[in-house]
């Protein structure tokens, strides 16, 4: 998707290893967001981002962390991976006034914990 | 408890049909609700935003509807074509000024 991409696309990992999403923009937006999108849940909200080192917890934040050093980049990690966080993950951007107003979204990292 | 609900049963509908899609909630005074298509194996898009003192929004074949009285959004495509098969999805802020929270979607089928 144009101004944002995430890596990887795809990962498979083991049980117990950390693992790190990157998400990175080219559009100079504020705000940045990691969601995860599991069937029977939807999209549900990790842990998001309102400048650079400001974060903030989501609705599903226990077992991740993420680090925004730069305006442009925003990393999601999975200290110790569960076979739980196998999902599929969304990075999302949003310069509006205020939060949320017209998200736009990567293409996702499906991640697959053994 | 807050709850966004869709119908998580796949609309079938015939091509050159409207398509109307239902989007609940219950337990949120949202300032504004958007509607966002998501293909498979990709993310979603934005589509529409509405906000709470607007009763309709269109843009090209589609219209939103947002009754913060019935706490309910209806999202219609009009003439609709095989291409809009796709999954549907609403998102709301749980409270003027949060976070998006997002329904689980329903899947739309066009058949030609």
């Amino acid at each position: 998707d144009a101004g944002i991409t995430q890596s990887p696309r795809h990962k498979v990992t083991e049980t117990g290893t950390p693992v790190t999403l990157r998400c990175h923009q080219t559009e100079n937006h504020r705000y940045m967001y990691w969601y995860r999108q599991d069937p029977g849940h939807g999209l549900r909200l990790i842990h998001y981002s309102y400048g650079v080192k400001d974060t903030d917890k989501g609705e599903v934040s226990d077992g991740y962390s993420v680090s925004r050093s730069k305006t442009e980049d925003f990393l999601l990690t999975l200290e110790s991976a569960t076979s739980s966080q196998t999902s599929v993950y969304f990075c999302a951007i949003s310069g509006g006034g205020s939060a949320n107003e017209k998200l736009l979204f990567g293409s996702g990292t499906q991640l697959s914990v053994l | 408890s807050q709850k966004i609900e869709q119908n998580s049963e796949a609309l079938n509908i015939q091509e050159g049909k409207t398509a109307t899609l239902t989007c609940n909630y219950t337990n949120y005074s949202p300032a504004y609700l958007q509607w966002y298509r998501q293909d498979p194996g990709r993310g979603p898009v934005f589509l529409l935003l509405i906000r709470e003192n607007e009763k309709e929004k269109r843009k090209e074949r589609l219209k939103v509807t947002f009754d913060t009285t019935l706490k309910q959004s209806l999202f219609h495509i009009t003439a609709s074509q095989p291409a809009d098969s796709a999954t549907y999805l609403c998102a709301l802020d749980a409270d003027a000024g949060n976070m998006l929270t997002f329904g689980g979607g329903t899947r739309l089928m066009v058949k030609p």
